[in-house]
């Protein structure tokens, strides 16, 4: 079945550059509707969309991150890589990859139903 | 933007217990939401989706009800597993939002 795995640093510098990557793994990540998502959790907090790309490319993000985020795919790779730039401590969250599928009940809709483990970043100096 | 209210934010149980979550939307979403339960350490899992759908492999203990913009994640009897954090989420519109969570104790 499918499987996703993040990687990247654990630790990144105020106003540097996060960057995180999701192999998928069991499946490929250009087959089906699927929406490649990244999604936070800071520490005991509660967890926050950052944004989704589109097997296609298309992409969504999440107003409150500005421009300063970007989902991209890397299908040769089987990878979908989140960059989020300027990082400040309220960064600092479990960030994980999860997959978006359309679900149907007599209309389609979306949910997230495969999740990976996430990985901690923290933003420090 | 949309935003997700959950109630209660903690909540003590026993096992056996039935009890009932509420979920409200700002503003109308249909029935575009859906429930995921988390452990400590680890990530969500989805139980449920378009309010009332179990997911493959979730218990039927778990119900879901609602539309518009009250929703309702009931478990008709406890069992220790289901002791972790709920949260709704709409899938109505971007950006995509949380609940912010309720924690299920013993």
């Amino acid at each position: 079945q499918v499987q996703l795995q993040e990687s990247g640093p654990g630790l990144v510098k105020p106003l540097q550059t996060l960057s995180l990557t999701c192999t998928v793994s069991g499946g490929s990540i250009s087959s089906g509707d699927y929406y490649w998502t990244w999604i936070r959790q800071p520490p005991g907090k509660g967890l926050e969309w950052t944004g989704y790309i589109y097997y296609i490319g298309t992409t969504y993000y999440n107003p409150s991150l500005k421009s300063r985020v970007s989902i991209s795919v890397d299908a040769s790779k089987n990878q979908f890589s989140l960059r989020l730039s300027s990082v400040t401590a309220a960064d600092t969250a479990v960030y994980y990859c999860a997959r978006g599928a359309d679900f149907w009940s007599g209309y389609y809709t979306r949910a997230f139903d495969i999740w990976g483990q996430g990985t901690m970043v923290t933003v420090s100096s | 933007d949309i935003q997700m209210t959950q109630s209660p934010s903690s909540l003590s149980a026993s096992v056996g217990d039935r009890v009932t979550i509420t979920c409200r939307a700002s503003q109308s979403i249909n029935r575009n939401l859906n429930w995921y339960q988390q452990k400590p350490g680890k990530a969500p899992n989805l139980l449920i989706y378009a309010a009332s759908n179990l997911h493959s492999g979730v218990p039927s203990r778990f119900s879901a009800s609602g539309s518009g913009t009250d929703f309702t994640l009931t478990i008709s009897s406890l069992q220790p597993e289901d002791f972790a954090t709920y949260f709704c989420q709409q899938s109505y519109t971007t950006p995509r939002s949380f609940g912010q969570g309720t924690k299920l104790e013993i």
